[in-house]
């Protein structure tokens, strides 16, 4: 089974400021087809996790500019460019390329 | 507008079934993968199994195997999941959740989750 990593566990960001979290994968993403298959969702709290990024660095429908993903293979990570109060809850990273394994989370709280 | 509603919940004895339910709107059921993911209370996201559009794939995390079924009805639009020989661990809220498709694995949509709790 692949398994994903990611640090920190949590995070307190004043709004405003920037943040960013890694997630690491123990076994490459990148498919035969030449994309990676790294997803990044934001679980709200008391709700359905929504998804943010697919595919390593394309936002979903919806998703604000200010969210951004990167990397390649085993590395990657979730940018957020100016933390806003909306965006408090637990972000996970999901690898796609040998059915589907989630990361422990981060939670993401404002200071 | 893409919606998945689920079903089913509920408290069940250890040893016990449930068969949980999820209604599908807003797209062509019948072309898209999907799956059902779980949430222990408190706890991180756990993938419980997976099935192809037509049913011909069907696959399940080690921790159900045996126990819980898969199945759809394009039909309906609806996508089920059977367990059976429920245990305390089982204890989660289920989700429902699409496949965007592509030629490997991953989830756009979920629904809002129906809580099971395993307990005598």
């Amino acid at each position: 089974d692949i398994v994903m990593t990611q640090t920190p566990l949590s995070l307190s960001v004043t709004p405003g400021q920037p943040a960013s979290i890694s997630c690491k994968s123990s076994q490459s993403l990148l498919h035969s087809d030449g994309k990676t298959y790294l997803y990044w969702y934001l679980q709200k709290p008391g709700q359905s996790p929504q998804l943010l990024i697919y595919e390593v660095s394309s936002r979903f429908s919806g998703v604000p500019d200010r969210f951004s993903g990167s990397g390649s293979g085993t590395d990657f990570t979730l940018k957020i460019s100016r933390v806003e109060a909306e965006d408090v809850g637990v972000y996970y990273c999901m690898q796609g390329i040998h059915f589907v394994t989630f990361g422990q989370g981060t939670k993401v709280e404002i200071k | 507008e893409v919606q998945l509603v689920e079903s089913g919940g509920g408290l069940v004895k250890p040893g016990g079934s449930l068969r949980l339910s999820c209604a599908a709107s807003g797209f062509t059921f019948s072309s898209y993968s999907m799956n059902w993911v779980r949430q222990a209370p408190g706890k991180g996201l756990e993938w419980v199994s997976s099935i192809s559009s037509s049913s011909s794939y069907i696959y399940y995390a080690d921790s159900v195997k045996g126990r819980f079924t898969i199945s759809r009805d394009n039909a309906k639009n609806s996508l089920y999941l059977q367990m059976n020989s429920l245990r305390a661990e089982d204890t989660a809220v289920y989700y429902c959740a699409r496949d965007p498709g592509g030629y490997s694995y991953g989830i756009d949509y979920w629904g809002q989750g129906t809580l099971v709790t395993v307990s005598s």
